[in-house]
């Protein structure tokens, strides 16, 4: 199986704030990475596949970055409804993969 | 719209088969393929496996001799089993299914989800 190791596990910010998650997988994925928003008691939806592609309706404030074996989230500005969980997902190979989130609190 | 809806019980006992179906509607099943995926409470996300509507499957190796995911074009469902649980079978199940951008059609592994159903296992 790939590994994902996403980091940090939690981080506060403030609102206005740029925040940057990464994911690093244990082999070569490609670009055959996805990114999750995760809010409380809701299903995850998704911001970015193809590592660096918006899906249309997310906002441009969102954006990934990377190849191979690391991957990086990166929220510019950060806003209210940002407040979430984050995942990275791998589907380069099965079983597909998640990095363990990224809990983004308010500071 | 597509939507997915995971229908089942939400308690089943140990060692028993938990048995959950996803009916799909705003769209055919045909041309996709589905997955369950679930999330223990507080913790990740754990994919479980896949189906294509053409009945093709890829399970994880964690679960793989306990899971059987199966599809019914006919209904518009595709369905999960999952045999002799534990009590770390708990977790909130989604269905979910892959797909394309709306603007410049990129796939998108996990792109439609469920709601969710809480599963409990416990006597």
């Amino acid at each position: 199986d790939i590994q994902m190791t996403q980091s940090p596990s939690s981080l506060s910010a403030s609102v206005g704030d740029r925040v940057t998650i990464t994911c690093r997988a244990s082999q070569g994925i490609t670009n055959d990475l996805g990114w999750y928003q995760q809010k409380p008691g809701k299903a995850p939806k998704c911001l970015i596949y193809a590592a660096s592609s918006l899906q249309s309706g997310v906002p441009s404030r969102f954006s990934g970055s990377g190849s191979g074996t690391e991957f990086t989230l990166t929220i510019s500005s950060l806003q209210p409804e940002d407040f979430a969980t984050y995942y990275c997902l791998q589907h380069n190979s099965f079983p597909l993969t998640f990095g363990q989130g990224t809990k983004v609190e308010i500071k | 719209q597509v939507q997915l809806q995971e229908s089942g019980p939400g308690l089943v006992k140990p060692s028993e088969t938990l048995s959950l179906i996803c009916t799909v509607s705003g769209d055919p099943i045909s041309g996709y393929y589905w997955s369950w995926i679930r999330q223990p409470p507080g913790k990740g996300l754990e994919w479980i496996g896949y189906i294509s509507s053409s009945g093709s499957t890829n399970y994880n190796p964690s679960l793989k001799s306990r899971v059987i995911i199966s599809v019914d074009p006919s209904k518009n469902q595709f369905s999960l089993r999952l045999s002799s649980v534990t009590a770390a079978d708990s977790a909130l199940y989604y269905c979910a299914r892959d797909g394309y951008d709306a603007s410049n059609y990129g796939y998108i592994a996990i792109d439609i989800w469920g709601q969710g159903t809480k599963v409990t296992v416990s006597s």
